[in-house]
């Protein structure tokens, strides 16, 4: 049990399709991220949202749409992705206090996605 | 803003050897340097991390380093056993708007020999 739990764990879906990876925390914190981890690159920021308000997007293509409903729950909307978006997208969340630093990040075990 | 170089990119040892991956990071204002372990499957699990203001913290056979004025940090793990094999990524932060931001290295994978 890692206090963050994603799914689906494997999806595969066409260019056309619309999906949705689901992720939720256990842990009680104020901070969830979407990360892209491809093979051979460090782990790529997409997101961040910090109680509820998202306060990053790091020049991701708008295919990718994030949704935080609640400080417990973090969607990734998928649209006519690319090839290229084939990836392993990994979820975090962390205790944040603003002005602080020095906390870790958790994170869940992802979703292997494949565009076809 | 800040970036981290991680090496080596691959590492094999011997059961009961020592590994050791170093990294080094560019923003001096960085204080906060997490040590992740990916084993295949899953997400990076939090194995260790260090605070600025100390030197080294160490948890069983696992150590980290930090010499803040080279601007590195290296972690140590010692009498290395098979279930040690897995991908090993280093992390630096940094603040940004009054919130705190990871960059990771390119990771390390570790294999251990029996």
């Amino acid at each position: 049990e890692t206090g963050v739990t994603q799914t689906p764990r494997h999806l595969v879906m066409g260019m056309t399709n619309k999906k949705s990876l689901k992720c939720e925390q256990h842990l009680g914190h104020n901070a969830m991220y979407w990360y892209k981890q491809s093979a051979k690159k460090p782990l790529e920021l997409m997101f961040v949202y910090n109680f509820k308000e998202q306060t990053e997007n790091n020049s991701v293509p708008s295919r990718f749409s994030p949704e935080c409903p609640n400080s417990s729950h973090l969607f990734l909307h998928l649209h006519t992705l690319q090839p290229e978006d084939s990836a392993l997208y990994l979820c975090a969340s962390s205790l944040q206090v603003q002005g602080a630093s020095n906390q870790p990040q958790h994170f869940g075990d992802g979703t292997r996605l494949s565009i076809l | 803003g800040e970036n981290v170089e991680q090496h080596p990119s691959t590492l094999s040892v011997q059961e009961g050897d020592s590994a050791v991956i170093k990294c080094t990071y560019s923003d001096s204002a960085s204080n906060y340097f997490p040590w992740y372990k990916q084993e295949l499957g899953k997400g990076p699990q939090l194995i260790i991390d260090i605070r600025s203001n100390v030197g080294e913290k160490k948890d069983q056979r696992i150590a980290v380093t930090l010499n803040k004025t080279a601007k590195h940090f290296s972690l140590h793990i010692t009498e290395t056993q098979p279930e040690d094999s897995a991908v090993y990524f280093c992390a630096a932060s940094y603040m940004e708007r009054g919130f705190q931001k990871l960059v990771f290295g390119t990771g390390t994978r570790l294999l251990v020999s029996p």
